[in-house]
C-alpha cells in the first residue's frame, strides 16, 4: 500500500511570506507527527494528532507555527510571515496508534526562506 | 528537560569492522526505537525496545536497552556498504508516542 506523502516535497519561500505544507498518512493511522529537520541533527518534535485532536503542540516553534487536521486524515503544517530560521527539512509521520508504535515518515518537505 | 543524547557523531569504519553508537536519557524512558535515514532519505524504523535489559538482534545488528531504561545501544557487526546512513535513536517518555530523538551516529563505510 501507500506509504506516508507529503507535499510539495520543496519550498522556497522569501522572508515574510506565508507557506502550507501538506501531509497524507497511511489510511487509517490515528497518530499523526510532526517534525522539523535541521541539516545534520536529529527530528524535533513539532506537534501531534491523534485523529483530528491536537494533543501535544508544545514543539511548535511560535505562535508563527499551526497545524491541522480536521477530518482526522490529512494534515497541513502552516507557517506565517516565515524566517531564515525556518529554513529546515519538514517531516511528516504516521502511527497506527500512539505510544509504542513504530512511526512511518513521509519523505519530507524541504522548506528554503530566502 | 527531555534530551537523549547520543555519541559518537561520526563513525568512519573499513568493511567489515564494527560500529556500535549510544544513547543515554537522563530520565527513564518508556521506550525506546532507532530508526535509520539515508543520505537524502527519510528515517526508517529499525525496532522498538520496551522491557528493562531487552535485548533484540536482527541479523548483523545487536540492540539493547539497559537495566535502568535511561541507555540504549545499536551493534553492527562485520559492517557492509550498504548499512552507510545516520542511525538515530528516539525515546519516548509516556506522553503519547512523542519521540525525542538523539542527534544521530553518521557511519561511513570505506570498502
Amino acid at each position: 500500500g501507500a506509504g506516508v506523502s507529503q507535499s510539495p516535497r520543496y519550498k522556497v519561500a522569501k522572508r515574510g511570506q506565508d507557506v502550507a505544507l501538506r501531509c497524507d498518512p497511511i489510511s487509517g493511522h490515528v497518530s499523526l507527527f510532526w517534525y522539523q529537520q535541521a541539516l545534520g541533527q536529529g527530528p524535533e518534535f513539532l506537534t501531534y494528532f491523534q485523529n483530528e485532536a491536537q494533543l501535544d503542540k508544545s514543539g511548535l516553534p511560535s505562535d508563527r507555527f499551526f497545524a491541522e487536521r480536521p477530518e482526522g486524515s490529512v494534515s497541513t503544517l502552516k507557517i506565517q510571515r516565515t524566517q531564515q530560521e525556518d529554513s529546515a527539512v519538514y517531516l511528516c509521520a504516521s502511527s497506527l496508534w500512539t505510544s509504542g508504535y513504530e512511526q512511518y515518515f513521509g519523505p519530507g518537505t524541504r522548506l528554503t526562506v530566502t | 528537560g527531555q534530551q537523549v543524547m547520543q555519541i559518537p557523531q561520526y563513525q568512519h569504519v573499513q568493511e567489515g569492522e564494527d560500529f556500535t553508537t549510544y544513547c543515554n536519557s537522563s530520565t527513564t524512558l518508556s521506550n525506546i526505537q532507532w530508526y535509520k535515514q539515508r543520505p537524502g532519505g527519510h528515517p526508517v524504523f529499525l525496532i522498538q525496545l520496551v522491557k528493562s535489559g531487552e535485548v533484540k538482534k536482527q541479523k548483523r545488528l545487536t540492540f539493547q536497552f539497559g537495566e535502568a531504561k535511561k541507555n540504549s545501544s545499536l551493534h553492527i557487526t562485520a559492517t557492509q556498504t550498504t548499512d552507510v546512513g545516520t542511525y538515530f535513536c528516539a525515546g519516548t517518555y509516556n506522553q503519547g508516542g512523542k519521540l525525542i530523538f538523539g542527534q544521530g551516529t553518521e557511519l561511513s563505510v570505506k570498502p
